[in-house]
């Protein structure tokens, strides 16, 4: 089946624009999360949904982030008057939410670069 | 609070050879769940192994091993028989008690160069 996709793939914008960063988890996963990768760094937890709702925002750096699923399924990661360090990888994951391995399957990600 | 430790330098391995990644942890809950994923230049993330700390056996799956060691709170990668295509890097990741409602924690990750 179809893996969690991410879109766009790669995005350049000005620094103060505002951004919006797409996810579609796998079909069923009820669990979401965004992670935010640096250069030569290890992914970062950013919020976490369960269902509709943000279950965990605690990784968002400050409040120019918002992130939103409001159906259960896709989720927009929203960043306000962009800076230059917001560039990273943004990664977006889903997991079933239940089993024994809570395995988390990621997307592409989404580069995002702040000029 | 959970931490990875991944510190060894870029690994070298000749194809067809086994390899071992190095990581550490530290926590102090009793439940956890220990992840490895593969982060090829294309940059998606890929699961790899996993391991329970109430797990009696040491997790495998296809050439993938994991070297679980409770005591010392390490959960090595031993790769077999390497292949070109393992070039990549290699993050360990930690998932406190919780389970899909906890968000995972990784190293720095670690980078695996295959020789022809």
């Amino acid at each position: 089946g179809a893996g969690v996709s991410q879109t766009p793939s790669n995005k350049v914008t000005e620094k103060g624009k505002y951004v919006e960063l797409r996810c579609d988890p796998i079909s069923g996963h009820t669990a979401l999360y965004w992670y935010r990768q640096s250069l030569g760094q290890g992914p970062e937890f950013l919020i976490y949904f369960q269902g509709t709702g943000a279950a965990d925002d605690s990784g968002l750096p400050n409040d120019r982030f918002f992130a939103v699923r409001p159906e259960g399924s896709v989720s927009t990661l929203k960043i306000q008057r962009t800076e230059r360090g917001d560039s990273a990888v943004y990664l977006c994951a889903s997991s079933y939410g239940t089993g024994p391995t809570y395995e988390q399957y990621f997307g592409p990600g989404t580069r995002l670069t702040v000029t | 609070a959970q931490k990875i430790t991944q510190t060894q330098p870029g690994m070298f391995v000749q194809e067809k050879e086994a390899v071992t990644l190095d990581c550490t942890y530290d926590t102090s809950d009793q439940s956890y769940g220990l992840f490895w994923y593969k982060q090829p230049s294309s940059g998606e993330m890929i699961f790899l192994i996993y391991q329970g700390s109430y797990d009696e056996q040491n997790a495998t799956e296809g050439r993938y091993s994991l070297n679980f060691q409770k005591a010392r709170k390490s959960a090595n990668l031993v790769i077999s028989a390497s292949q070109l295509g393992d070039s990549a890097m290699y993050f360990c990741a930690m998932l406190p008690p919780g389970g899909a409602n906890s968000k995972l924690t990784f190293g720095k990750g670690i980078t695996l160069s295959v020789r022809p």
